[in-house]
Parts: structure tokens; sequence; C-alpha cells
């Protein structure tokens, strides 16, 4: 069975300070991974995605992950956050078969202080 | 274009109570998901349609959770007797088509709480 962690419940920083929020997954299969943003009180946003092809991924608002099969990790990074960051994001991974079932982790969040 | 809409946002249940959560996907969308997400928790799967065929419902915590998509379009989740612990935000989500690459598209959810 799928399983995500994320180990950090909450990241404090400072605006325009970089970020990393941690992503460990396991699998026996070969696995699609997937950052989703959560502000309040709204549904969850795509913010990037790894099917297959290049290891780093750029998605929306700056934020890039790195896939490392190796370690099984997916980090998210920023190099330069702002106070609008500030929300629940959650690593998701999914098996391909077939229509894309989701398996998320317990999120993580970013608070973005000035 | 308009995103998944649900309704109601809010619902207050007493316990026992049957209730019934709606969704409504993007136009054109052919699968829709159900997630089931607990305070603190990140969003669990719940059920899958491709259409109105209702695929997988593998993370149903129970046989008083039912879902339908008789028309292919709009989904209900309906809760029969509900208990505390069914308290929890219930999110639908649609894409496109199925399989890798197609992206959810996720509403903004509808939060139980059973008292």
């Amino acid at each position: 069975a799928q399983s995500v962690t994320q180990l950090d419940s909450q990241v404090p920083v400072f605006e325009e300070a970089p970020v990393e929020l941690r992503c460990n997954y396991s699998s026996s299969v070969s696995v699609y991974l997937f950052w989703y943003v959560q502000y309040p009180n709204q549904g969850l946003q795509l913010l990037l995605k790894y099917l297959s092809g290049s290891t780093l991924v750029k998605g929306i608002n700056g934020f890039e992950a790195e896939f490392n099969k190796s370690q099984t990790s997916f980090h998210l990074r920023k190099p330069s956050v702002h106070i609008s960051d500030t929300a629940e994001y959650f690593c998701a991974v999914s098996d391909g078969g077939g229509f894309q079932k989701l398996v998320f982790g317990t999120g993580t969040r970013l608070l973005v202080s000035p | 274009g308009a995103g998944v809409s649900q309704s109601p946002r809010y619902k207050v249940a007493k316990r026992g109570q049957d209730v019934a959560l709606r969704c409504d996907p993007i136009s054109g969308h052919v699968s829709l998901f159900w997630y089931q997400q607990a305070l603190g928790q990140g969003p669990e799967f719940l059920t899958y349609f491709q259409n109105e065929a209702q695929l997988d419902k593998s993370g149903l915590p129970s046989d008083r959770f039912f879902a339908e998509r008789p028309e292919g379009s709009v989904s209900t989740l309906k809760i029969q007797r509900t208990q505390q612990e069914d308290s929890a935000v219930y999110l639908c989500a649609s894409s496109l088509a199925t399989g890798d690459g197609y992206e959810q598209y996720f509403g903004p959810g509808t939060r139980l709480t059973v008292t």
C-alpha cells in the first residue's frame, strides 16, 4: 500500500526567505507525485506534479519540487516566500492505476510572517 | 468557467440523522472523486465515478455511506444515521478524463458537524 509522510506539521518562515517542505513516500510500484495547496475555506489547488521525465518539476507561484527515487522523496521548495503563501500544503501519491486515486499526507502548514 | 461547486457548504446534523451532500463537477468532466478530510488530516479517498459508473468504493468507511451519480454529472454523497466520527470536511473533485496527467479540480468542500 502507498503512504505519504510529511514530517513537519508546521513550518514558520520570514517573508522573502527560502523554504523547503518535506515529503517522503512509500510504494512498491512506480508512482506519480503531486503537491496541492489549500487556502482557508477553499478547495485544494494543484501546485505541481511529477509523472515522468525530468526529476525537477516547476509549478505555479514560483514553487518547484525534486523527485528523488533513491530517497523516495519529493520535497517542495521556493527560493523566496510571500505572505500570501501562508496556507496548508499537501503531498500526494498515485500509483497511476487507471484513475489516479490520490493518497495524501497529513499536510504542512506554512506560516509566513513579515 | 465555473469550478467544482458543493452544497451545502456547512451542515450540522444531530446524531442519527441522514444527510445528503451535493457535488456539481466541472461540465464535461468524466471522472468524479469524493474524499473525506478529518480535522488536522489530509484528505482520504472515499469513492470514484467514471461517468455514471461507480468504479471504486473501497474507501467508504461503512455501509451507512452511499454515493451516486445517476446521469454522469451531479453526484450526491449520502450518509445514513450519522455518527460523531462522521464529522469532517467532504471534498469532491472532478477531472476531464481518466488516467494520469489529468488534474483533479477540487470543490470548496462541505463541513459536516454531527452533534
